[in-house]
């Protein structure tokens, strides 16, 4: 199983600002996805970010609001950009191990004022 | 695109037997289930990769119906630790590598 860490675990933001929200894996993963859930509702995929090319962002969401880095095998970032109250939610991070399975961060829970 | 999960709650004795339902408009090449405690992240449950398979995990148990695009996950002599939200995750191609949740399903078990 992957163990991963997630930061900030929650933040409190300014309408018009941005968070950058880390993800650290302990072992080399070759993608990770980034999820949002509203409070109370099911997980929409945001992005899958390989290691080495451009993330592949799912309808509805777009580079320009939600950049994703990811430098190595081990570590990616998602950037909430220009937040409005709308991007309230929990973002989460994701990866899978060979035999398919998901592990989550623990969740970053993002509350814009 | 989302899968429908029925039912939306259910509250249980400890004992008693659950079944969750995940329905998808589209064809299904494999079916994730997860549970999430509140709070917490979610959990992997099991995965079903071929049409008919059914999956036991204790006395939690699953079958994945391709034809009907249809998936159910069975909750045997229901434990209190098995309250939470119960998803169920689709994928419509082998190597799609992005899983569609489903609306969940949050289960309650009291004593």
């Amino acid at each position: 199983s992957a163990v991963i860490s997630q930061k900030p675990s929650r933040d409190i933001c300014q309408r018009g600002t941005s968070l950058t929200i880390q993800c650290q894996v302990d072992s080399q993963v070759t993608m990770m996805f980034w999820y949002r859930q509203q409070p109370g509702q099911s997980l929409t995929l945001i992005a899958t970010a390989n290691q080495g090319s451009e993330a592949t962002y799912e309808s509805g969401f777009v580079i320009d609001k939600f950049p994703i880095s990811r430098p190595n095998l081990t570590f990616s970032t998602l950037t909430v950009s220009n937040m409005s109250p709308e991007d309230s939610s929990i973002y989460l991070c994701s990866v899978e191990d060979p035999a398919r399975k998901l592990f989550f961060g623990s969740g970053t829970q993002l509350s814009v004022l | 695109q989302q899968p429908v999960q029925s039912p939306q709650a259910v509250i249980l004795r400890e004992g008693e037997d659950a079944v969750i339902n995940c329905s998808s408009s589209k064809a299904l090449y494999s079916v994730h289930w997860y549970r999430q405690k509140h709070g917490e992240a979610p959990v992997f449950l099991m995965i079903l990769l071929k049409g008919g398979e059914q999956k036991g995990h204790e006395k939690i148990s699953a079958s994945f119906n391709e034809k009907k695009q249809q998936s159910s996950l069975y909750l045997t002599a229901s434990q209190l630790s098995y309250s939470g939200t119960y998803f169920c995750g689709t994928e419509i191609r082998a190597g799609a590598n992005n899983l569609f949740f489903g609306t969940g399903t949050r289960l309650t078990v009291i004593p």
